[in-house]
């Protein structure tokens, strides 16, 4: 199995401008989070699906963030307009959950590097 | 609210000696603890999880936790650290639902 699987490695945007980041989970989970990283606020659960569906987005920052997962094999989760704040790096994961019980260790992607100019 | 405390922000030690990272935790009802590696430009790599039975778990390159209720810590254990072992450090925790809460991290520094 590949992992998880994220794209781009890097992204270098100007303000104002959508960015999309993608994800391919590994294939059989059927939970797959979003996360960003940054220095002054560390790692931040930004949605969640199950099995495709969004169960929580609370953590979403704002209306400029969307997320889809149009499959069990793809999400993404766009910026739009992008701001310099925005600039962090996003982690996809994937994992089995069950309705209720997280019991199982994420396989995390190698990130997305945004950088918003 | 579950919450998770990492109270070093880094930790330095010898190549050869023992290596601890320190994790509390603060979540109602049982909780499920986790730790994660990362290293440098890459994700985070689970490392062991702690759900029930044996409070002592043993996880992945050596490492292992101890789940300890009274005192609410999940301290990660590795009796000889290697200069491999270099990176940053995560504990998380989940109060039985979906939502892993990460601490801070604690970075670790092995010398040779």
């Amino acid at each position: 199995d590949a992992g998880v699987i994220q794209s781009p490695r890097h992204e270098v945007t100007e303000m104002g401008q959508e960015v999309t980041l993608r994800c391919k989970p590994i294939s059989g989970h059927n939970s797959l989070f979003w996360y960003r990283q940054t220095m002054m606020r560390g790692l931040e659960l930004l949605i969640y699906f199950n099995n495709n569906v969004p169960i929580d987005d609370s953590g979403m920052p704002e209306d400029r963030f969307s997320a889809k997962m149009p499959n069990a094999s793809f999400s993404t989760l766009k910026i739009q307009p992008s701001e310099p704040r925005d600039s962090a790096v996003y982690f996809c994961a994937s994992s089995f959950i069950p309705s209720r019980g997280a019991d199982y260790g994420y396989t995390f992607g190698s990130g997305t590097r945004l950088t918003v100019v | 609210a579950q919450s998770v405390a990492q109270p070093e922000d880094q930790v330095n030690v010898a190549e050869g000696n023992p290596l601890t990272v320190k994790c509390t935790y603060s979540v109602s009802g049982n909780p499920y603890l986790f730790w994660y590696v990362q290293y440098p430009n890459r994700g985070l790599q689970f490392l062991l999880k702690y759900i029930t039975g044996d409070n002592l778990v043993k996880g992945s390159y050596g490492f292992e936790a101890e789940f300890n209720k009274s005192q609410t810590s999940f301290h990660l254990k590795k009796p000889s650290a290697l200069v491999s072992d270099s990176a940053l450090y995560f504990c998380a925790v989940s109060p039985n639902d979906y939502k892993l809460s990460f601490g801070a991290g604690t970075t670790v520094t092995v010398r040779a």
